[in-house]
């Protein structure tokens, strides 16, 4: 079956360098979620879209900003980058009239700034 | 808030022993009851679920029951294999509204197993 794609796999960026991960759900999911994993820490929620329309904001700093296509597609646009942004960022996704919106994980993005 | 406390790792184990991780939750409305695993360099896997009181979830012989009289999730196996060894997060989702049934996780267990 097909599970959620994310892109790059991974990505090294400099210090005020922007970042852009790219997310493709399942295929009928409506709900994309974002989540930032720092080493050795429990994933971290960010930001969710339902129908392409933000649904729900987490720990997300002011300079990262996400959107949902209309295809579904998600990204998550990161800029002035800081080390502390180093961390493992997972999409996933889910359907609220499917298997009792069970939410779905990609494999991750990890981001390393240096 | 929300919130999922679980056990404090790393926890070592013999192939063949009894596994237990505990897990309880804080929530204000009726949580459904996840546990997911992340195998070394991979990412995060739906390993079972329970959606309302007294359901078991179960899947490659680990089970959890959900038991809202405790607030507790434990996760079991009754022999552990070396590819068990990974990390282990419980999590729990609460979410009335369309989109914002996100997840709240553990702080994860760090689960190995020697042959």
């Amino acid at each position: 079956a097909a599970g959620v794609i994310q892109s790059p796999r991974h990505l090294i960026k400099e210090k005020r360098e922007t970042a852009t991960l790219k997310c493709y759900p399942i295929p009928r999911h409506d709900t994309v979620y974002w989540y930032q994993q720092g080493p050795g820490q429990d994933p971290q929620f960010l930001i969710s879209f339902y129908e392409k329309m933000q649904s729900d904001k987490g720990s997300i700093p002011d300079r990262f900003s996400a959107q949902q296509f209309s295809d579904y597609h998600s990204e998550l646009n990161m800029s002035s980058l800081e080390l502390g942004d180093s961390a493992l960022y997972f999409c996933a996704s889910s359907s609220l009239w499917q298997r009792g919106n069970t939410i779905y994980f990609g494999e991750g993005s990890w981001l390393t700034v240096v | 808030g929300d919130s999922v406390t679980q056990m404090e790792g790393p926890v070592t184990l013999s192939e063949e022993a009894f596994l237990t991780i505990n897990c309880t939750y804080t929530a204000t409305g009726y949580p459904s009851l996840f546990w997911y695993v992340q195998y070394p360099g991979e990412g995060l896997q739906l390993l079972l679920k329970a959606t309302k009181a007294d359901d078991k979830g179960s899947n490659k012989g680990f089970e959890a029951t959900y038991r809202k009289e405790t607030t507790s999730f434990h996760l079991e196996k009754g022999s552990v294999q070396v590819s068990d060894s990974a990390v282990y997060f419980c999590a729990l989702m609460i979410g009335s509204n369309f989109g914002n049934e996100k997840l709240t996780f553990g702080t994860g267990t760090r689960l190995t197993i020697i042959p």
